[in-house]
């Protein structure tokens, strides 16, 4: 079935550090491909998302592109600042997956970024 | 706009106790997701629901029913609570269609002991 693999963390990072946190996935079809975050003690919220091959989401600084080629969709932030802080989470979308015990969104397992000042 | 609202926020249960978990979206969203969350496990899907009336059972559904009685509530129910259902629950809603993204709740902090 259809899958997410992100990198695992925690990653710690210096204020102003490049940042990137790696993710691929496994899907038979044209999924679309997203990027949340979750802020301490809050719910997922989408940070960008990208829904055909070579798409960029950008957002807040954050940028993703969709690569089918490589079947990745990296994000990258060049300067992260403290309030970056966060529990990131790779997920794609695949319409063809509803009724399965996966349901149509599935999520990487989260990176954890420490941004130290 | 208040989006996706889960009560309550916080419970304590004992071992053998039942609860719900309520779940109401305003955004006249079809699709409707329980997840849990737990250390160094992710997101895992416990039951989700395409449409009012219908459910169906996600990866880890054992210990948990829903209903969806209605298009903006999903109900989550715990019969026989155990220390093994102690988890961070999040309710989350989206629209029809692939490219759309998920709406999710602040989450309930559930503790079995």
């Amino acid at each position: 079935g259809d899958s997410v693999t992100q990198m695992e963390g925690p990653v710690t990072l210096s204020e102003e550090a490049f940042l990137t946190i790696n993710c691929t996935y496994t899907a038979t079809g044209y999924p679309s491909l997203f990027w949340y975050v979750q802020y301490p003690g809050e719910g997922l919220q989408l940070l960008l998302k990208a829904t055909k091959a070579d798409d960029k989401g950008s957002n807040k600084g954050f940028e993703a592109t969709y690569r089918k080629e490589t079947t990745s969709f990296h994000l990258e932030k060049g300067s992260v600042q403290v309030s970056d802080s966060a529990v990131y989470f790779c997920a794609l979308s695949d319409k063809r997956n509803y009724g399965g015990s996966q349901g149509n969104l599935i999520f990487g397992k989260g990176t954890k970024l420490s941004v130290k000042p | 706009n208040a989006g996706v609202t889960q009560t309550p926020k916080f419970r304590v249960l004992k071992t053998g106790q039942s609860m719900t978990l309520l779940c109401a979206q305003d955004m006249n969203h079809e699709y409707m997701y329980w997840y849990r969350q737990d250390p160094g496990m992710g997101l895992r899907l416990i039951h989700y629901s395409v449409g009012e009336g219908t459910t169906a059972k996600g990866e880890v559904p054992d210990g948990y029913n829903v209903s969806r009685l209605k298009k903006q509530n999903f109900l989550l129910g715990l019969e026989s609570a155990a220390p093994s259902q102690t988890s961070v629950y999040f309710c989350a809603s989206s629209p029809r269609g692939q490219n759309t993204e998920a709406f999710f709740g602040q989450g309930t902090r559930l503790t079995v002991v």
